[in-house]
């Protein structure tokens, strides 16, 4: 999973604290898409977005949610008061454009973030 | 409701013995992937298959794309250590943007040495 950088790798927060996960694409891409993986579960789709665009975050809990791209900088998915029920692996991809092409070669995803909510 | 079905859930091996292992759905894909993900790791693609009765071969794994482009199959021939992990089958074209995937829930696959 070289390229796309993910961190921190694991994170610990208390019941009501916030999250912040961060993600720096791979060089030259400009889309990232966030994607939550539950224990047993499979991945599921967050949100996608572009630099300083939401394109589509049909997946993001109405709640406490929200993900941000800007001009400069990583990704940023952020968790407000967070419950037991956030714990999961929090995984982002990059690419560089989505058209058919590449779609073909697919996403590059990072190693992840592990959040504990104790 | 889950949109892609992977069969087995757990699928433990000998050395040397061959597998497949299947994705399916009752809806029609615009194209399928197969990935990997080893525990503590992002998952890794395998493959893209876009065409109904499409196979393609990576080494000693081979992927079938159904002629309905509805189901496929991943063949392991002469499995290794090495293969050992989650193999996910993930779709596009369920009305969602293109960077929305649906994931199977993946079949976790053991080989003992």
């Amino acid at each position: 999973n070289a390229g796309v950088m993910q961190n921190p790798r694991h994170l610990v927060r208390r019941r009501g604290q916030e999250a912040r996960l961060r993600c720096s694409p791979m060089k030259g891409h400009s889309h990232v898409y966030w994607y939550r993986q539950l224990p047993e579960e499979g991945l599921k789709f967050m949100v996608y977005l572009q630099k300083e665009n939401i394109i589509d975050e049909s997946g993001m809990p109405k709640e406490r949610f929200s993900a941000e791209f800007p001009k400069e900088g990583p990704s940023i998915l952020r968790i407000q008061q967070v419950v037991r029920g956030d714990s999961a692996a929090y995984f982002c991809a990059s690419s560089p454009l989505v058209n058919i092409r590449q779609f073909l070669y697919g996403y590059t995803f990072g190693s992840g973030t592990r959040l504990t909510v104790v | 409701t889950q949109l892609l079905e992977q069969s087995p859930q757990f699928l433990s091996i000998q050395e040397g013995e061959n597998l497949t292992v299947y994705c399916n759905s009752s809806s029609v894909f615009s194209s399928l992937q197969w990935y990997r993900q080893e525990p503590g790791e992002g998952p890794v693609l395998l493959v893209t298959v876009v065409t109904g009765g499409e196979v393609k071969k990576l080494k000693r794994l081979t992927f079938q794309f159904g002629d309905a482009r509805k189901d496929s199959s991943l063949h392991i021939t002469a499995a290794q250590p090495g293969d050992t992990g989650l193999y996910l089958c993930a779709a596009s074209g369920y009305g969602g943007s293109q960077g929305n995937l649906i994931f199977g829930k993946g079949t976790k696959l053991s080989v003992k040495p």
